[in-house]
C-alpha cells in the first residue's frame, strides 16, 4: 500500500525523442506526487510535480501525466536532449504526513546525441 | 538557495566500526531525513526528525540511530558498521507547507571493508 512502483529500471532515447517514465500507486491517499531528478554526484532534486486535482502539468519539455482512476502517473520529456541523461525518481505523499515521502526505484535515463 | 552539507564525499570504514555521518543545513527547516540509496532500490528512509531532538524510524532503521541536538544538524550513527551498510547516504531537509519539496545533500558514499 505503501509502495510507488516505477518503470523502466533504465531507458535510452535519441536526442529529440520522447523520453516516458512511468509510475503507480496503491495509496489513495496519497496527494501529492513530485518527479526528482538526480545527476551523478548530486543529490535528487525536484523537477515537477501534481496533485491529483489536475490530469497534466507541463514546464517546458517535461510534463507530468495524471490518471486518478487508474492510480497511474508519468513523466514525458518531450525533445529529449543529452543533458537530461539523469536517473529520475517518482515520489507521493499523504496529507498526514506532507513531510514523509515515499519514493520510486528510480530510472536511469541515457539521451544518445 | 537551501544549502545542505554533508561532511563527506567519500568514507571507508572498516567491520565493526562506529561511523559518523553528519548533515547540516541553512535555512531553519523543521524536518531533516536520512535516506540510502542503492541501484534498483531508489531512495530508502532510515530515520526522519521534526524537531529537536526528536526521531522517528522510517522504513529502514535497523543498525542506525540518529541524533539531533541543534535544528541546523542531523547526524546518522552505525553503531557497527557492517558490510551490508556500504551505500550512498542522503540527508534531506524540508520546511512545512505541502508544496514545499524535500532539499537533498549531494550524498556520502560509504564503503565498509
Amino acid at each position: 500500500q505503501q509502495q510507488v512502483k516505477q518503470s523502466p529500471q533504465s531507458l535510452i532515447v535519441q536526442k529529440g525523442g520522447i523520453s516516458i517514465i512511468n509510475c503507480a500507486y496503491e495509496n489513495t491517499a496519497f496527494d501529492y506526487f513530485p518527479w526528482y531528478q538526480q545527476f551523478p554526484g548530486k543529490g535528487p532534486a525536484l523537477l515537477i510535480a501534481i496533485r491529483p486535482d489536475v490530469s497534466e502539468k507541463k514546464e517546458g519539455r517535461f510534463t507530468i501525466s495524471f490518471n486518478k482512476s487508474a492510480k497511474q502517473f508519468s513523466l514525458h520529456i518531450m525533445d529529449s536532449q543529452p543533458g537530461d541523461s539523469a536517473t529520475y525518481f517518482c515520489a507521493a505523499s499523504k496529507p498526514s504526513s506532507a513531510s514523509k515521502i515515499i519514493f520510486g526505484s528510480g530510472t536511469r535515463l541515457s539521451i544518445r546525441p | 538557495d537551501v544549502k545542505v552539507t554533508q561532511s563527506s564525499r567519500y568514507l571507508v570504514k572498516r567491520t565493526g566500526e562506529k561511523v559518523f555521518l553528519e548533515c547540516v543545513q541553512d535555512m531553519d527547516h523543521e524536518n531533516m531525513f536520512w535516506y540510502r540509496q542503492d541501484p534498483g532500490l531508489g531512495l530508502r528512509l532510515i530515520y526522519f526528525s521534526y524537531d529537536v531532538k526528536m526521531k522517528e524510524k522510517g522504513d529502514i532503521p535497523e543498525g542506525y540511530s540518529v541524533s539531533r541536538e541543534k535544528k541546523e544538524r542531523f547526524s546518522l550513527i552505525l553503531e557497527s558498521a557492517s558490510t551490508n551498510q556500504t551505500s550512498m547516504y542522503l540527508c534531506a531537509t524540508h520546511s512545512w507547507g505541502s508544496n514545499q519539496p524535500q532539499h537533498f545533500g549531494d550524498g556520502t558514499r560509504l564503503s565498509i571493508l
